[in-house]
């Protein structure tokens, strides 16, 4: 067990749909990433939050949104689902991730595997 | 817009020592160099990082050239369990952290 949790573990969906991906951090941990995975493919950096607030955004669809709560918690909402959104999600959190240089080691959970029909 | 290039793919008997190279040319002097490696559809996992000197935990050994241009992560007594996708990612604290495609290492009995 990390100590990331990932619900759920797996979601089966059909075209148009939206789901919630949630993501609760490492105690302590106040950065959270969240990254796709298509079948064979490598980890593609989606968003990353960091005590609440965007700080890094990469390759996220439109239709993907993502916010961290105040508790820090984290959700990936993904919407108007496609076939080609199949994949793990994988959520990892980081204690720093900030607007600080330093050593930043990120934690991952067990991921969120979507599939869509 | 990974910023290292690893082989895509590396064999290793049981039991002998794990030397996965990567390079990363570009790197900045406050920019550290970590190593993760994901089992099958596992989480990554985090294994070892550095930023000048040569770095040894419990899982393995970070080799980091004097122009910290190159590193490469030791496994000493590579096992079967030890097969995995291994990337080696160079980033500041502050930057967004992104993988690039990694090395498949084989174990192989």
């Amino acid at each position: 067990d990390s100590g990331v949790t990932q619900t759920p573990k797996h979601l089966i969906t059909a075209t148009g749909q939206r789901v919630t991906l949630r993501c609760s951090p490492r105690s302590g941990d106040l950065s959270v990433y969240w990254y796709q995975q298509s079948l064979d493919q490598g980890l593609q950096f989606l968003i990353q939050y960091y005590n609440g607030e965007e700080r890094a955004k990469g390759n996220i669809l439109e239709r993907f949104s993502a916010q961290q709560f105040p508790d820090l918690h984290s959700e990936l909402n993904l919407s108007s689902l496609e076939l080609g959104d199949s994949a793990l999600y994988f959520c990892a959190s980081s204690v720093e991730g900030g607007p600080t240089t330093g050593a930043n080691v990120l934690t991952f959970g067990a991921g969120s595997r979507l599939t869509v029909l | 817009d990974a910023k290292t290039t690893q082989p895509p793919s590396m064999d290793c008997a049981e039991g002998r020592a794990a030397n996965l190279p990567c390079n990363h040319s570009t790197i900045s002097g406050n920019e550290y160099v970590y190593w993760y490696r994901q089992i099958h559809s596992q989480g990554p996992q985090y294994i070892i990082h550095g930023l000048k000197n040569n770095e040894t935990n419990e899982m393995a050994s970070l080799i980091i050239t004097e122009d910290r241009k190159s590193s490469t992560l030791i496994l000493p007594h590579a096992t079967l369990r030890d097969t995995a996708v291994y990337y080696c990612i160079v980033n500041g604290g502050y930057q967004k952290v992104t993988f690039g495609t990694g090395t498949k290492l084989q174990v192989i009995p």
